[in-house]
């Protein structure tokens, strides 16, 4: 079946430090990918996505390559800011049905002023 | 635009009642998917609805319904409410057939709270 594996939170981070984010996935066929956030108290929004191999998603100075040798879609940014403090889903979706969009388990990332 | 409206945003109920929960998807978005998230078992699938039929069911019981009216609208339906049914509902809308390229559109929750 389908899934998708994220590294285990909390992440707590200070300000402007580098922030990786483990996504892997297993799926049949070839899956589109993506990345939601959730801040608190909300529902998830589209961070970026990326449709085929090799592609790489960018928004909001984070970014993510879909790898498909290493089933992988690690999500990166530079500099993380506290307002960037949220619930971080990755995602895989490899049909147009509902049914088919799998999210991972969420990752928590704090970030400290 | 308007987003996805999802209305109430929280709800208190008893056990044993049932709640209806309103979602309006994006103008132009005919599929609506709903969603239930609890700390425990994350997101988990509900259905999804398009052209008003139930193109897709996850693994809930039979008290877990919902509908979809000729304008899009969905709502969904919890009878015989639990405990266990306490959780964050999200509804999330988009163009029919074109979920994998762009993903869907949630709206805010509405936060169930059984007691």
């Amino acid at each position: 079946g389908n899934s998708v594996t994220q590294m285990e939170g909390p992440v707590t981070l200070s300000e402007e430090a580098f922030l990786t984010i483990n996504c892997t996935y297993t799926a049949t066929g070839y899956p589109s990918l993506f990345w939601y956030v959730q801040y608190p108290g909300e529902g998830l929004q589209l961070l970026l996505k990326a449709t085929k191999a090799d592609d790489k998603g960018s928004n909001k100075g984070f970014e993510a390559t879909y790898r498909k040798e290493t089933t992988s879609f690690h999500l990166e940014k530079g500099s993380v800011q506290v307002s960037d403090s949220a619930v971080y889903f990755c995602a895989l979706s490899v049909f147009n049905y509902g049914q088919n969009f799998v999210f991972g388990p969420g990752t928590r990332l704090s970030v400290l002023p | 635009k308007a987003g996805v409206t999802q209305t109430p945003r929280y709800l208190i109920k008893t056990r044993g009642q049932q709640v209806t929960l309103s979602c309006s998807p994006i103008s132009g978005h005919r599929s609506v998917s709903w969603y239930q998230q609890t700390p425990g078992q994350g997101l988990q699938f509900l259905f999804e609805y398009f052209s008003e039929t139930q193109r897709n069911k996850g693994n809930f019981p039979g008290r877990f319904s919902g509908r979809q009216f000729s304008n899009s609208r969905s709502e969904m339906n919890v009878s015989t409410l639990e405990l266990g049914d306490s959780a964050l509902y999200l509804c999330a809308s988009s163009f029919s057939g074109q979920v994998a390229n762009y993903g869907y559109t949630f709206g805010s929750g509405t936060r169930l709270t059984v007691v």
